[in-house]
């Protein structure tokens, strides 16, 4: 069964500093999206990409995040300058298209740890 | 009005115990709606689409009440294996691309 792709598994990292979280979403797959899950909370939509362009990005994406998709496989989000309170689960997850009738695959996840 | 509420939880229940979860959505303009499982410190699986007529498969049952803006999930037979975090997902259609929305889940303990 096709999979999205994601690592690293799990990253430690220094308050201030930037991470790239990378993705490879599944192959024939159109809608690209990336979640965060803090412990013990909700999966918490951050932004959507579609056509190399955001589709939609909620208030936590703010301007220390950005998404590239650089090669066509790969499909990366960028935290520029890393909180404390940006720990948390970062799932990527691909849609083959846009209707609404089919679910996400995530992928497995990158835990996010900022000291 | 939170997007997507469902019970919180935690359900704890026998093996072989049925169990439903409910949800319930404020945005009348929601498109689709999905039941997701999630085990713990792991990605969300989708589990089943939840279509108007209601659908079913194995021993999981969807129904969906557009009227009353709510979403539920039956699971007979519990098994062990159940054991997870149950998310409710609305997808609301825009101009031209989907929104969704993840409820906080419930929590479901299947016990020998």
């Amino acid at each position: 069964e096709p999979e999205v792709t994601q690592t690293p598994s799990h990253q430690v990292t220094q308050m201030g500093q930037e991470v790239i979280l990378r993705c490879v979403p599944i192959s024939n797959h159109l809608y690209f999206y990336w979640y965060r899950q803090i412990l013990g909370q909700k999966v918490e939509f951050l932004v959507s990409f579609y056509n190399n362009e955001i589709s939609e990005k909620s208030e936590i994406f703010d301007d220390q995040f950005s998404v590239e998709r650089p090669d066509g496989s790969n499909f990366t989000l960028k935290i520029r300058s890393t909180k404390l309170e940006d720990s948390a689960m970062y799932f990527c997850a691909s849609q083959k298209d846009g209707g609404a009738n089919y679910g996400y695959t995530f992928g497995s996840g990158t835990r996010l740890t900022v000291v | 009005r939170k997007e997507v509420e469902q019970d919180p939880g935690p359900f704890n229940v026998p093996e072989g115990a049925t169990v439903a979860f409910n949800c319930t959505y404020s945005n009348s303009a929601s498109q689709s709606f999905f039941w997701y499982r999630q085990d713990c410190r792991k990605e969300p699986k989708l589990l089943m689409s939840v279509y108007s007529s209601g659908n079913e498969d194995g021993r999981f049952t969807a129904q969906l009440n557009r009227a009353s803006q709510y979403i539920s999930l039956l699971i007979r037979d519990s098994k062990l294996s159940d054991s997870a975090t149950y998310l409710c997902v609305v997808n609301i259609l825009k101009t031209s691309y989907d929104k969704v929305i993840f409820g906080p889940g419930t929590s479901l303990s299947v016990i020998p």
